[in-house]
């Protein structure tokens, strides 16, 4: 079975400085693995993903995630929180094939000006 | 192209009482997914349809809970009879390729009182 852990419900970042959300995955087989972000009253946007290919993962407003097989480690990182940045974060997991995802509890993110 | 619609985006209802969430995928897309989100807790995998058949439906939480999707498009998920404890945001989610990633919907906030 797959698993998600995501340590901290609450993370405070100061605008300017660098955002850093960990997230560690446990996987019977090579994972599928995502980052969402859910900004107030929206769904979840898909972040990045991780699906086998380059283990340095670039996705939309400056996030990137290093997929790191030996530490079962995804984490999340910006250089420079925006205001805009302030929001709820998922780390999720999936075995492929269409198979479902198993989310972390999620971050919420204050970005303080 | 348009994304994953979902209504109602709110719903209130008693204890006891009947509701049908109703999921509009990707046009295209077979794979449909349920999750659900009870307050405090992490996003929960509830059932997932290839077309209009059930893939997996080990997430759903008991008999109450039934499932639909039609000719393979759109998708119904009806709570009969409400509880208080099925309160939370149920999301729907697509994909046609899992490299491509799942597309969620804004989710329905369910609230049983």
């Amino acid at each position: 079975a797959q698993s998600v852990t995501q340590l901290g419900s609450h993370v405070s970042v100061s605008e300017g400085a660098l955002v850093l959300l960990r997230c560690n995955y446990s996987s019977s087989v090579p994972p599928y693995l995502f980052w969402y972000v859910q900004y107030p009253n929206q769904g979840l946007q898909l972040l990045l993903k991780y699906t086998s290919a380059a283990t340095l993962v670039k996705g939309i407003n400056g996030f990137e995630a290093e997929f790191k097989k030996s530490e079962t480690s995804f984490h999340l990182t910006k250089p420079s929180a925006h205001m805009s940045d302030a929001a709820e974060y998922f780390c999720a997991v999936s075995r492929g094939g269409n198979n479902r995802l198993a989310f972390g509890k999620g971050n919420q993110v204050v970005v303080i000006p | 192209e348009a994304g994953v619609t979902q209504f109602p985006s709110h719903s209130v209802i008693e204890k006891g009482q009947t509701v049908t969430l109703r999921c509009d995928p990707i046009s295209g897309h077979d794979n449909l997914y349920w999750y659900r989100r009870v307050m405090g807790k992490e996003i929960k995998f509830l059932l997932h349809f290839v077309k209009e058949s059930k893939q997996d439906e080990s997430g759903m939480p008991n008999n109450r809970f039934l499932a639909e999707r039609t000719g393979g498009t759109y998708s119904t998920l009806k709570v009969q009879p409400a509880e208080l404890e099925d309160s939370g945001v149920y999301f729907c989610a697509s994909s046609q390729d899992e490299h491509y990633g799942y597309t969620f919907g804004s989710g329905t906030r369910l609230t049983v009182v």
